[in-house]
């Protein structure tokens, strides 16, 4: 069956670290992929997509890789600071064309230390 | 622009009621999709709403249903109520006619409570 995984055990860096944010899929063909970011009582915002064809994707201090081989894209925040700290989520849309519906992974909190 | 509006933010329910949530996309955008939020079982989309016709739909019983109107303002609505479906309801509005990378923008959820 189709899986998106990502690490469920927070994780805890201090300020001005990266921050390196896994998400593992399978039984997948995924034409994109994308991160959000999820903060308590809110809805996710989203960060960032990139294509299966893309290996990397830059803004500002994120940056995202996609590696179709091995299944995975990681998610890194450089310099990172407390207003950081927050449940990152990615999410895949399969590849089928025109369908938006995003199949999530269970997301993986990040907590900044100062 | 206003973003995504859901309303109401909270609600507590019974076992067997119904109950019906609304969404409010972003101007000019004329897709709506619903998800559920749960610690269990993480985000998971309900359905899609384009043009007032349902284009997509997950893998959820038929006590859920949706619809979207003329002005794409969209309401779900969930019968019979159980324990299970308490949850965060999220909306996420999006143009629709972007292709399936299209960026969705999500409201701020309806808590559901179901005692």
């Amino acid at each position: 069956s189709q899986k998106i995984e990502q690490n469920s055990e927070a994780l805890n860096i201090q300020e001005g670290k990266t921050a390196t944010l896994t998400c593992n899929y399978t039984n997948y063909s995924p034409a994109y992929l994308q991160w959000y970011r999820q903060d308590p009582g809110r809805g996710p915002v989203f960060l960032l997509l990139i294509r299966e064809n893309e290996k990397e994707k830059r803004k500002e201090r994120l940056k995202v890789t996609f590696d179709t081989t091995l299944k995975q894209s990681l998610f890194h925040i450089t310099a990172s600071q407390p207003a950081d700290s927050a449940t990152y989520l990615c999410a895949l849309v399969p590849f089928y064309t025109g369908r938006r519906a995003l199949t999530f992974g269970s997301g993986t909190r990040l907590q900044v230390q100062p | 622009k206003a973003g995504v509006t859901q309303t109401p933010r909270y609600l507590i329910k019974t076992r067997g009621q119904q109950v019906t949530l609304s969404c409010s996309p972003i101007s000019g955008h004329r897709s709506v999709s619903w998800y559920q939020q749960t610690p269990g079982q993480g985000l998971q989309f309900l359905f899609e709403y384009f043009s007032e016709t349902q284009r997509n739909k997950g893998n959820f019983p038929g006590r859920f249903s949706g619809r979207q109107f003329s002005n794409s303002r969209s309401e779900m609505n969930v019968s019979t109520l159980e324990l299970g479906d308490s949850a965060l309801y999220l909306c996420a509005s999006s143009l629709g006619t972007g292709g399936s990378g299209e960026t969705q923008y999500f409201g701020p959820g309806t808590r559901l409570l179901v005692l």
